[in-house]
């Protein structure tokens, strides 16, 4: 089954202590983004990759590192998780056809809590 | 910067009736796409319309483009209670995703 995979779904923490959240696709998919979701705002880009080793900042990047060694992860890394990054993650993944991404398909989500 | 902005934040209608939402933007795009959202979870990909398309249909969905006033809407005709759900546009400008803050859509049955 095609789909994007992201874990943990749910996961409580507390300030500083460093966090991976993997995200992995079976599509084949060149495009990669992690988004950050929080009330009112809507979804945030926070990181986004055209390819193997390509990464770019998307709008909030601070604070968020991620990494694209392999087409198929795409792992974020929070090195020293605050309470303002408490949110609900989502990864998505795009196929690139001619000049244009299309469609992104995401990821279940991760509920992130910082204590 | 690029921003998609929709319009109205929340919309509530009764079941059977059509629900019309907005997206705005700034600056120039590839393609705009419309998602869905059910409470907390993923987003699922609606339609997907490109800058030299004026509209588009997908069962009961209904999507237009003005590239000269740098709007789209989205239609869903003959409301249901499960299409109740929150709906964002998507800016595809080239390199990264833009999305709106969406519209909280409620259905009564």
């Amino acid at each position: 089954e095609a789909q994007v995979t992201q874990n943990p779904r749910y996961l409580i923490t507390v300030t500083g202590k460093k966090l991976t959240v993997t995200c992995s696709q079976n599509m084949n998919h060149e495009y990669m983004s992690w988004y950050r979701q929080d009330p009112g705002l809507g979804l945030r880009q926070i990181y986004y990759s055209m390819n193997v080793e390509v990464t770019d900042k998307g709008d909030v990047p601070e604070g968020y590192k991620v990494s694209r060694k392999e087409k198929r992860n795409f792992p974020l890394i929070l090195e020293s998780p605050s309470p303002n990054q408490t949110s609900l993650y989502f990864c998505a993944s795009s196929p690139y056809r001619g000049l244009a991404y299309n469609e992104q398909f995401f990821g279940p989500g991760t509920r992130l809590t910082v204590l | 910067s690029q921003q998609g902005e929709e319009d109205p934040q929340a919309l509530s209608i009764q079941e059977g009736e059509n629900a019309t939402m907005n997206c705005s933007y700034k600056t120039s795009i590839n393609n705009l796409q419309w998602y869905r959202q059910n409470s907390g979870r993923g987003l699922v990909h609606l339609i997907l319309i490109r800058s030299n398309e004026r509209e588009k249909h997908s069962g009961r969905l209904r999507v237009t483009l003005d590239t000269s006033k740098k709007s789209s809407s989205l239609l869903i005709t003959a409301s249901r209670a499960a299409d109740t759900a929150s709906y964002f546009c998507a800016l595809d400008s080239g390199q990264n995703f833009v999305f709106g803050p969406g519209t909280r859509l409620s259905v009564l049955p």
